[in-house]
Parts: C-alpha cells; sequence; structure tokens
C-alpha cells in the first residue's frame, strides 16, 4: 500500500452537475497530481499542486480546479460536469523535493466517476 | 511535443519465460522515464525509473528496465515471469524543461503470463 488514499471510491453524478474528489496523500509529502485515466487509456495529467499552490497544469479546461491542504489534504472540483467526465480519477504524491521532476509519485486508488 | 508509446496492446508469456514490455519516447531533451504497473482495480504501483547513469535500471519484484538513448526506448523486462505479473503496465516520461512538471503516459500494456 503507498498510504495514498482516495474517496470516494465511486460516484455517480448527471450532466451539469459539480463533484469534488478527496485526496489523502503520505504524511510529509508535499506535491500531489490528479490524473484522468479513461476506460483502457493511460492517465491524463491534470494538475500538480505544491505546498497548495498549482505549479503545474495539463491540457484541461478551467471548470476542473483543485486545493491542496496543509495537511496533506486534497480536492479535485469538477463544474458542469460532462458525459465524457467519466473516467478513474488518480491522485498521487510525492516528497517534493529540489528536483520534482525526478521524484516518484504514490498512487491512491481512484475515484471511478460516472456521468450519466 | 513529449509522448510515448507502448506499440503492444497485449503480452502473452509462459510463465518461467523472459519477458519485455516496450516503449518508446519522445522528448526534446534527456527524459525521465518511469514504469508502473496496475492490477484490477487498483491504482497504480511504481516499479522503477531512470533519472540518470547506468542505463540498466533494477526495480521492485525483479523488473529491470533499459534506457537505449539512440532507440530512443526504455523496455521493461524480466528473467522469468511469473503468473501474480498479470496486470496492466504503463510507461511514462517526464520532460526535465518542461515547467508544468507533466508527466506523460503510453496507453499501457496488458501482460498475461500463462501457466
Amino acid at each position: 500500500e503507498t498510504g495514498v488514499t482516495q474517496s470516494p471510491t465511486h460516484l455517480i453524478k448527471t450532466r451539469g452537475q459539480q463533484v469534488t474528489l478527496r485526496c489523502s496523500s503520505q504524511s510529509g509529502h508535499n506535491t500531489v497530481s490528479w490524473y484522468q485515466q479513461a476506460l483502457g487509456q493511460g492517465p491524463q495529467f491534470i494538475f500538480q499542486y505544491y505546498r497548495e499552490e498549482e505549479n503545474g497544469r495539463g491540457n484541461f479546461p478551467p471548470r476542473f480546479s483543485g486545493l491542496q491542504f496543509p495537511n496533506y489534504s486534497s480536492e479535485l472540483n469538477v463544474n458542469a460536469l460532462e458525459l465524457d467526465d467519466s473516467a478513474l480519477y488518480l491522485c498521487a504524491s510525492s516528497l517534493g523535493l529540489a528536483e520534482i521532476s525526478t521524484d516518484t509519485q504514490y498512487f491512491g486508488p481512484g475515484t471511478r466517476l460516472t456521468v450519466l | 511535443a513529449q509522448s510515448v508509446a507502448q506499440p503492444e496492446d497485449q503480452v502473452n508469456v509462459a510463465e518461467g519465460n523472459p519477458l519485455t514490455v516496450k516503449c518508446t519516447y519522445s522528448v526534446s531533451g534527456n527524459p525521465y522515464l518511469f514504469w508502473y504497473v496496475q492490477y484490477p482495480n487498483r491504482g497504480l504501483q511504481f516499479l522503477l525509473k531512470y533519472i540518470t547513469g547506468d542505463n540498466l535500471v533494477k526495480g521492485s519484484y525483479g523488473f529491470e528496465a533499459e534506457f537505449n538513448k539512440s532507440q530512443t526506448s526504455f523496455h521493461l523486462k524480466k528473467p522469468s515471469a511469473l503468473v501474480s505479473d498479470s496486470a496492466l503496465y504503463f510507461c511514462a516520461v517526464r520532460d526535465p524543461m518542461d515547467s508544468n512538471y507533466q508527466l506523460i503516459w503510453g496507453a499501457g500494456t496488458k501482460l498475461i503470463i500463462k501457466p
């Protein structure tokens, strides 16, 4: 086990609604990243937070937003849900040392979001 | 643009035989390369990474990978496959020059080890 937890495990929403997914990082990890993994595909990078500030973002619209808290927890918020948002959402934490690019990321089990 | 290719959707290997899962990449500079494994209904587990130094990297569960700069490849290998190695394997690359710190992932290769 990586020590990274996510909640809820599964979630069903309807189009247009808003959703908040939660992640608890390993203690001491300053960096958290969020990914979207559609069925049969590799993960797609959404964004990364380092010490509560967003410091990297993939090709996702602004309706995908996040927060990172001092207690190693974080949130992914998605507004105006679309059918294509149905996917497994993964969070990953890492130490956040000087060379962030070389950090190993430790993943949670994911939240399966279904948008109807 | 950065990219990763895993040319095989599925690899079938008999238990006890050596296995190879292929990965090629494209980045503008020297890459940071990672392999992860995903078991059903579970998150991704780190296997190994190449940052710099020795081209042969040893990782968890007896896996290793060889960085080949000229062929832009980072194939995952194991000398003797176990049935329990059956899972989905992902290669990922990060460009050290990318200020977004994106980890770019391949589409995954399903590894099936037959008894």
